[in-house]
């Protein structure tokens, strides 16, 4: 069964872009969680989508929203980007997610470079 | 206010030796706790589980203890190979509403030396 997918895997754009990231889950997955990882911050939930629907959303302005179509598969996007969302854009996806308990399996990431 | 903490940052274990890693939580809601390892530039990759109900769970080289009463857990990897050279993450997700989201650590760097 192949893997959680992500394209790009990197990307640069510069302050005041918006920039789209994409995620493929694993075949029969139906929730995708998107992380940010910064040296800082460590590992931070962004959102969670199920059934195209998002259930769940981290502390992050509005500039980050995503979504999730029949498939599963889901996007993200951040508009008006700020030095500081240079990060690596993780997406997880897991069999059904709900109240946590299932494992999820994560992409490789999308680093993402903001100049 | 970080509600999953790894007060280790670094971890130096010889190969062959047992590597104990570390990880203490403050949300009581939390009844499900992960491992992930990760290598620098891919995503983390998935290790073991444990559910609040237990207080072990064994997995090849892998064991997860599971204290509730001190909110804390460990990783034991027994015995420790060059290849488990990583930066090792727990994570807890909770009861209720709380779907897809896993609350991460800072992390351990573990290094295991031939």
């Amino acid at each position: 069964k192949a893997g959680v997918t992500q394209t790009p895997r990197y990307l640069i754009k510069t302050r005041g872009q918006q920039v789209t990231l994409s995620c493929s889950p694993i075949s029969g997955h139906r929730s995708v969680s998107w992380y940010q990882q910064t040296p800082g911050q460590g590992l931070q939930f962004l959102f969670e989508y199920f059934s195209e629907t998002q259930r769940n959303k981290g502390n992050f302005p509005g500039r980050f929203s995503g979504r999730q179509f029949s498939n599963s598969r889901s996007e993200m996007n951040v508009s008006t980007l700020e030095l500081g969302d240079s990060a690596l854009y993780l997406c997880a996806s897991s069999l059904e997610g709900s109240g946590g308990h299932n494992e999820q399996f994560f992409g490789p990431g999308t680093r993402l470079t903001v100049l | 206010d970080q509600q999953v903490k790894q007060n280790s940052p670094s971890l130096s274990v010889q190969e062959g030796r047992i590597s104990i890693l570390n990880c203490d939580y403050t949300n009581s809601m939390f009844d499900y706790f992960l491992w992930y390892k990760k290598y620098p530039a891919e995503g983390p990759t998935f290790l073991i589980s444990i559910s609040s109900i237990k207080d072990k769970n064994e997995d090849g080289r892998f064991t997860v203890f599971l204290n509730k009463s001190a909110k804390h857990l460990s990783l034991h990897i027994v015995p420790s190979q060059p290849g488990d050279s990583a930066v090792y993450f727990c994570a807890a997700s909770g009861r209720g509403t709380s779907y897809g989201k896993l609350t991460f650590g800072q992390g351990t760097i573990l290094t295991v030396h031939p």
